[in-house]
């Protein structure tokens, strides 16, 4: 069974635009999370998916946004970007709800703000 | 306010238990508590996770005392490729994921 994939791999933007990151599950998986991962600020939670609707948000500003498609492909947005907002992003996958079950993440995606 | 803390890193020698300390304050009595482990470049990787008392799976052991307020991850005999970064995660108020401050593990031969 194919693994969570996030795409792009690498990304170098510029301030103030924005960007468009995608993460596709492990088939049957109805569950997505995204993480932002910092050396300053470690690993912290963005967005909890379940079956298209946001069960759960993170202490991020609405520049950060995504969704969840109906085949549990998910994408996160960032709007106007800024330095800060350089990190790896993580996606997640688990079969339901993060709770009580086992999380597979992919490989990220490295954002980098010039 | 939610935090989880952990300590920044720890050494231990090939063959030693090694237990890593979990610090979550106001958890509720249902949540899970995860723990995973992270080598450079990689997204983590689920390790254990339990919500009450004692779990124990093939690499590792969770200990959970009855208030809650921490949690002990056990590695049993760590090799060299146990050498990673290992993360608690909680969930505050059926809500918040709150990743731990991360322990950075390095294994001597």
């Amino acid at each position: 069974k194919a693994g969570v994939t996030q795409t792009p791999r690498y990304l170098i933007k510029t301030r103030g635009q924005q960007v468009t990151l995608s993460c596709s599950p492990i088939s049957g998986h109805r569950s997505v999370s995204w993480y932002q991962q910092t050396p300053g600020q470690g690993l912290q939670f963005l967005f909890e998916y379940f079956s298209e609707t946001q069960r759960n948000k993170g202490n991020f500003p609405g520049r950060f946004s995504g969704r969840q498609f109906s085949n549990s492909r998910s994408e996160m947005n960032v709007s106007t970007l800024e330095l800060g907002d350089s990190a790896l992003y993580l996606c997640a996958s688990s079969p339901r709800l993060v709770e009580g079950y086992e999380q597979y993440f992919g490989p990220g995606t490295r954002l980098t703000v010039t | 306010l939610a935090k989880t803390t952990q300590p920044i890193s720890m050494d231990s020698y090939e063959g030693q238990e090694v237990n890593i300390t979990c610090s979550h304050n106001n958890i509720a009595t249902n949540d899970y508590i995860t723990w995973y482990q992270q080598f450079p470049s990689q997204g983590p990787r689920f390790i254990i996770q339990g919500y009450k008392t004692k779990v124990t799976n093939e690499v590792a052991s969770l200990f959970i005392p009855a208030d809650r307020k921490s949690s002990t991850l056990s590695l049993p005999r760590v090799s060299l490729s146990d050498t990673a970064v290992y993360y608690c995660l909680v969930r505050y108020n059926t809500d918040k994921l709150i990743f731990g401050t991360g322990t950075r593990l390095q294994v001597f031969p």
